[in-house]
């Protein structure tokens, strides 16, 4: 079956190091975001990336880096320059920007917490 | 960019219809209506979406006003399975490389009780 996948669902790290969250799709999907979660909070977005090898920074970008060599994958990088890298991550696509009313497809996330 | 206001929670009886209200008073011509909903600890799924007509599918229907300024996501019979966060979103068509685009505020907690 074709969706969204993040690895792993729960992840431990030590303060100060960085840690890098994956995100692999097998739709075919042109665009892809990754969005951070915080409890009781809405969602806020880190990076987009409309084509391979482009991306672009969204509200909250500081302290995170991506890159999108392949279509499939978009891995996050949480450095220890964000000060607050505890929480909920997001990985989403769509098939094509700018064209249709593309729903927007949800990974499972992957749950963050630095010690 | 339009923003929404949505109650931040509500609760529901099994079984009746769940009405969620969105306010979008500024929204503009070429922005569509959009409905998620987030179970806890999962992603978003997506649930329907509209300009200014009712639209209706299998798990939901939309109600538009004529003005545009808010709209109704109705459940027609909810469910305890029904109990999620919903996000409603206005998203301009066609979508383009603004970050605001995928904005998603904080929804309205929906509990549906037994």
């Amino acid at each position: 079956d074709g969706g969204i996948t993040q690895s792993p669902k729960y992840l431990f790290r030590k303060e100060g190091q960085n840690v890098t969250l994956s995100c692999e799709q097998n739709l075919n999907h042109d665009a892809m975001y990754w969005y951070r979660q915080d409890p009781g909070q809405g969602l806020r977005l880190i990076y987009y990336s409309q084509i391979v090898n482009d991306f672009q920074k969204g509200d909250i970008a500081e302290g995170y880096s991506v890159s999108r060599e392949k279509k499939e994958s978009f891995p996050l990088t949480v450095t220890s320059a964000q000060k607050n890298p505890t929480a909920f991550y997001l990985c989403a696509s769509i098939p094509s920007s700018g064209r249709g009313h593309n729903e927007q497809f949800f990974g499972p996330g992957t749950r963050l917490t630095v010690l | 960019d339009a923003k929404t206001t949505q109650p931040t929670s509500m609760d529901c009886a099994e079984g009746r219809a769940a009405n969620l209200p969105c306010n979008h008073s500024t929204i503009s011509g070429n922005e569509y209506v959009y409905w998620y909903r987030q179970i806890h600890s999962q992603g978003p799924q997506y649930i329907i979406h509209g300009l200014k007509n009712n639209e209706t599918n299998e798990m939901a229907s939309l109600i538009i006003t004529e003005d545009r300024k808010s709209s109704t996501l109705i459940l027609p019979h909810a469910t305890l399975r029904d109990t999620a966060v919903y996000y409603c979103i206005v998203r301009a068509y066609p979508w383009g490389r603004r970050s605001s685009d995928m904005r998603f505020g904080a929804g309205t907690r929906l509990t549906v009780k037994p």
